[in-house]
């Protein structure tokens, strides 16, 4: 099966943690993508890599690291400095050179304690 | 900034009956736009695009229009299931391929299917 899998799919994290949220893409896509979801709200741009050891701040990058040192992985932590990290975390992936679309897994709901 | 904005966050329809979900756009620049789908629990699934050089895309049981003039974007589903229901999202890109091709996203419609 090719797609895009999001790991783990409930995480729980107390004060002043940091938590790695996991993306893995088969479809050997170039670029990846990280977006926070809040409750009725859409979605907003966290991080993004077009190429491997590449990636670039989003609208709401602070308090959030990345890293892009395998094509099909783009993990994503969420610091300690992110005031409010409660949400539903979405990873998306496209195939860069011919696609404008973006696929999206299913999703990471962060929790803190 | 300019962003992508939905006219009514909730519509309710009757089981086989058409929807028309809309979207206002602000970009004059943007030349892609898509439409996705989630489900609760569940990350966006796209359902159908369009280009800024057509102005109507029809899938199956589906059709996106395109009105330049206004700046307005709306998707059609026809005959209505309850597995329909769900929160639909345009998007708009407002970058291009090279530069990480970003898409705007709007707030969101949910879409309530009476049976």
């Amino acid at each position: 099966d090719g797609g895009i899998t999001q790991s783990p799919k409930y995480l729980f994290r107390k004060e002043g943690q940091n938590v790695t949220l996991s993306c893995e893409q088969n479809l050997n896509h170039d670029a990846m993508y990280w977006y926070r979801q809040d409750p009725g709200q859409g979605l907003r741009l966290i991080y993004y890599s077009q190429i491997v050891n590449d990636f670039q701040k989003g609208d709401i990058a602070e308090g959030y690291s990345v890293s892009r040192e395998k094509k099909e992985s783009f993990p994503l932590t969420v610091t300690s400095a992110q005031k409010n990290p409660t949400a539903f975390y979405l990873c998306a992936s496209r195939d860069r050179g011919i696609e404008d679309t973006q696929y999206f897994g299913p999703g990471t709901r962060l929790t803190v304690l | 900034g300019e962003s992508v904005g939905l006219h009514l966050p909730t519509l309710s329809v009757q089981e086989g009956d058409n929807s028309i979900i809309n979207c206002a756009y602000s970009n004059s620049a943007s030349d892609y736009f898509i439409w996705y789908k989630q489900e609760s629990g569940k990350g966006p699934q796209f359902i159908i695009d369009i280009r800024s050089n057509m102005d109507k895309r029809q899938g199956q049981r589906v059709t996106v229009l395109l009105n330049k003039t206004v700046k307005h974007l709306s998707l059609q589903i026809a005959a209505t299931q309850p597995g329909d229901s769900a929160v639909y999202f345009c998007a708009e890109n407002i970058s291009p391929r090279n530069a990480g091709n970003m898409l705007t996203f709007g707030g969101g419609t949910r879409l309530m299917v009476k049976p």
